[in-house]
This record gives C-alpha cells, sequence and structure tokens, in this order.
C-alpha cells in the first residue's frame, strides 16, 4: 500500500537513449511533483502538475517531458539521454487544496545512470 | 520570492545530546515552513510543519521546532539525539503571499551524525 511509487527504481542507459520513469500515488492527491536530486545531494523542482496547470522550472531542458494520463500518475519522459542527465529522480504529490499548506509524500527514487 | 538557507553542510552531535538544525527564510508574506528528513537510499520524509498558531511545532520521531519570525528562523531540535537520526535533513519554505507559488524551495540540506 505505498503511497507514492515510482519505477524502475535503478536505470542505467547508454547516452542517447530515449527513457520513462514512471509515477503513482494512491493518494488522492491534486499535486505531483518531479524532483531531481544531484550527487552533491541538492534538490531541484523540475515539474510541478495538477489537473489545470503544468509548472515548468525554466532551467529544466526540453528533453525532459512530464505525461499525465490521469489524477494518479505523472511519467517523466527523458530524451536523447546525456551524461549530466546522472541522478536520482524523485516524484512527489500533495493535496494543494489549501493553497500549498500541506506537506509532500515523495516516493523512493529512481537512480538514472548514464554511461 | 522565497529563499531558505539551512548555513551548516553538516552536524556533529554524540548520542544523548541535543541537536539542532539549523534553517532561516526569506519570503514577502506569511511563511508555510517544512522540515523532511532522507534516510540514505530513501526518499524524503516529512517530520513537520509550521503554517500558524503555536510557535513550537512537534513532529515524529521526537522533532520539534520553533518559529522566531523576528529572525526568520525555523530551527530543528531535539532534546537527545540517537544514532538513528544521522541522516539527511532538508528545510522547505513556500511564501504564503497572494499570487505565490504553491511549490516550497527545498534548502541544500544537512547531514546530521550522531555519534555513538
Amino acid at each position: 500500500d505505498t503511497a507514492v511509487s515510482q519505477t524502475p527504481k535503478y536505470l542505467v542507459t547508454q547516452m542517447g537513449n530515449d527513457k520513462s520513469i514512471k509515477c503513482e500515488q494512491n493518494l488522492g492527491h491534486d499535486t505531483m511533483y518531479w524532483y531531481k536530486q544531484d550527487s552533491k545531494k541538492f534538490l531541484k523542482i523540475m515539474f510541478s502538475y495538477n489537473n489545470k496547470e503544468l509548472i515548468i522550472n525554466e532551467t529544466v531542458p526540453n528533453r525532459f517531458s512530464p505525461k499525465s494520463p490521469d489524477k494518479a500518475h505523472l511519467n517523466l519522459h527523458i530524451n536523447s539521454l546525456e551524461l549530466g542527465d546522472s541522478a536520482v529522480y524523485f516524484c512527489a504529490s500533495s493535496q494543494d487544496g489549501l493553497g500549498g499548506r500541506t506537506e509532500a509524500f515523495f516516493g523512493q527514487g529512481t537512480r538514472l545512470t548514464v554511461v | 520570492a522565497q529563499s531558505v538557507a539551512q548555513p551548516e553542510d553538516q552536524v556533529n552531535v554524540a548520542e544523548g545530546n541535543p541537536l539542532t538544525v539549523k534553517c532561516t527564510y526569506s519570503v514577502s508574506g506569511n511563511p508555510y515552513l517544512f522540515w523532511y528528513v532522507q534516510y540514505p537510499n530513501r526518499g524524503l520524509q516529512f517530520l513537520l510543519k509550521y503554517i500558524t498558531g503555536d510557535n513550537l511545532v512537534k513532529g515524529s520521531y521526537g522533532f520539534e521546532a520553533e518559529f522566531n519570525k523576528s529572525q526568520t528562523s525555523f530551527h530543528l531540535k531535539k532534546p537527545s539525539a540517537l544514532v538513528s537520526d544521522s541522516a539527511l535533513y532538508f528545510c522547505a519554505v513556500r511564501d504564503g503571499a497572494s499570487g505565490g507559488s504553491y511549490i516550497p524551495t527545498f534548502g541544500r540540506g544537512t547531514s546530521l551524525i550522531v555519534h555513538p
């Protein structure tokens, strides 16, 4: 009964490939997020999405795109992978009906290694 | 605009001693403040938050934090540290001002090491 689950947990792939990371939440939350955590453990927001609005961090390359088939899922698709994309990617969700006063629930992370 | 700072990359404390992990913030409206903990190879877990009301907030695992508006701080504390508290701690802030983003800004994280 994991609240936020992402697959795969580990992903090793070659430069230039296209890959997807899946995320699902069973909490009934309105908003989902993707974060990137680099080797120094810095956490950077990539996308935020609810059923009305997609907010994109302008520093994220357009090779990254979120795809949401429904409210419970927000997948991350990455085109033409580069070495610098190697990081841990976290999916999260929150119930933001109160305008951002609620905490986020995070998945276990996907460790992406580009070789 | 909203920002948050965790001035210490690492905090070392002996087991049984009190611990403090520092966090300061900057917002234009009222702050919504959060603490999260990340254990190795795990996702972040929510510890506690301040939205409004009592300045002293109690959270999971015996942690608490004190909101200080004049010092724009929200330091995380625990009276007696455990070795199992060793982890990475993140402070996050959201600006409650009208028109502010609902996406919180995270600090750079503080590694807490509790020595036996």
